[in-house]
């Protein structure tokens, strides 16, 4: 079946530095895909997605570009803030089947 | 933003007790979902429901679970008799279109002792 791996968390970072998470994905057909942050204490919010090959999704400050040569859909975002503190869930749905989530990485900023 | 909703935030209950877990779908949407993270664990999908019936069900979402549609507004979902594990954060989705991306309420947290 489909199945979503992340990159281990927790990941700690300073403010204002880098951030990639890494997201690979297998599936049988042509997904959409999706990056979800749950941030402390409240449930899920869609942060950003992309539905096709090269599409590039944002928000936020965040990105992720849908690779599907590599299989990958890694977030990124160039200066990272404290209130970026939360848990980050890679996603996909193929076509009429639902969602499947990756385990969650953790992401804490310092000040 | 429309938004959905779900209620209560917390439940806590006795072991062997029935809970109803509620939830407000954004009123155009036509697809429900049920999720559940158990704390520190991955988000897993329980049930989707569309046209007034479970489209599909996963594994977990054995005989003690149901799910029901009362009214025009409200999905509901029931637990029977809890258990210890099914301690989690319960999450209601909804979808206007299963491809797009699905607008999740905030969780009920259910704590069962």
């Amino acid at each position: 079946g489909d199945s979503v791996t992340q990159m281990e968390g927790p990941v700690t970072l300073s403010e204002e530095a880098f951030l990639t998470i890494n997201c690979t994905y297998t599936a049988t057909g042509y997904p959409s895909l999706f990056w979800y942050v749950q941030y402390p204490g409240e449930g899920l919010q869609l942060l950003l997605k992309a539905t096709k090959a090269d599409d590039k999704g944002s928000n936020k400050g965040f990105e992720a570009t849908y690779r599907k040569e590599t299989t990958s859909f890694h977030l990124e975002k160039g200066s990272v803030q404290v209130s970026d503190s939360a848990v980050y869930f890679c996603a996909l749905t193929d076509y009429g089947q639902n969602f499947v989530f990756g385990p969650g990485t953790r992401l804490s900023v310092l000040p | 933003e429309p938004e959905v909703t779900q209620t209560p935030s917390h439940q806590v209950t006795q072991m062997g007790q029935e809970v109803i877990l509620r939830c407000v779908p954004i009123s155009n949407h036509l697809y429900f979902y049920w999720y559940r993270q158990i704390l520190g664990q991955k988000v897993e999908f329980l049930v989707s429901f569309y046209n007034n019936e479970i489209s599909e069900k996963s594994e977990i979402f054995d005989d003690q679970f149901s799910v029901e549609r009362p009214d025009g507004s409200n999905f509901t979902l029931k637990i029977r008799s809890t258990k210890l594990e099914d301690s989690a954060m319960y999450f209601c989705a909804s979808s206007a279109d299963k491809n797009y991306g699905y607008t999740f309420g905030s969780g009920t947290r259910l704590t069962v002792v």
